[in-house]
């Protein structure tokens, strides 16, 4: 079975600076995808990006960049020039091959950018 | 195009009623997932469908949660009786296979058990 865990419940970050989240996840799997969603007060969960495990050149959107390590298990999300906007709950999630859209979530991160 | 469209946003019930949530996919989206939100447990995935036919329900948690989708375009959940402990929030998420993974998720139903 996988898991996903983000070790950090909550987190705040002063407007323009940067910030990191932690995720680590545990797999058997080689072939899979890694994501962050985003879940601002709205509710609605948003796509923030995505990484697919076989490739080695981290993802990039924009701010958002993530590190990933596939022989630690690590996904890290790293946001540059914080926004207000950003403030919201980070969840990580994985998702394994064939795609059929079963995403395991972790506990999830609120972030606050403080203006 | 609009998104993913969830119904009731919010709802009240008393323990014991019948409660139908409702939602419509992304047109042309293949697959829909049913996934509840809780404090304790988090999001979990309870259902989901390919082609309008379920693939996977382990995550339904006993049978007085049943799901259908009678088309391509419409799903419901359905609980019977409701209990306290069903109170969560209740996200419907579709994705076409050619989408790599990802998700469009509702707005979700915020339910409430009394």
């Amino acid at each position: 079975a996988q898991t996903v865990t983000q070790s950090q419940p909550e987190m705040s970050v002063q407007e323009a600076e940067t910030v990191t989240l932690s995720c680590t996840y545990d797999t058997s799997e080689s072939n899979y995808y890694l994501f962050w969603y985003k879940q601002p007060p709205s509710r609605q969960m948003i796509l923030v990006i995505r990484q697919e495990a076989y490739k080695q050149q981290n993802a990039t959107e924009n701010r958002f960049s993530v590190n990933f390590q596939k022989a630690a298990k690590s996904f890290s999300l790293k946001i540059s020039d914080s926004q207000l906007g950003d403030t919201a709950m980070y969840f990580c999630a994985f998702m394994k091959r064939p795609l059929t859209g079963k995403l395991i979530f972790g506990q999830g991160t609120t972030l606050q950018v403080k203006p | 195009d609009a998104g993913v469209i969830q119904s009731p946003r919010h709802e009240v019930t008393e323990m014991g009623q019948e409660v139908t949530l409702r939602c419509k996919p992304i047109s042309g989206h293949n697959s829909l997932f049913w996934y509840r939100q809780t404090m304790m447990r988090g999001l979990e995935l309870l259902i989901y469908f390919n082609n309008n036919v379920p693939i996977d329900d382990s995550g339904m948690p006993e049978d007085r949660f049943s799901a259908k989708m009678p088309n391509a375009s419409f799903s419901t959940l359905k609980i019977q009786p409701s209990e306290p402990r069903d109170s969560a929030v209740y996200f419907c998420a579709s994705s076409h296979r050619e989408n790599t993974g990802e998700l469009f998720f509702g707005e979700g139903s915020r339910l409430t058990v009394l």
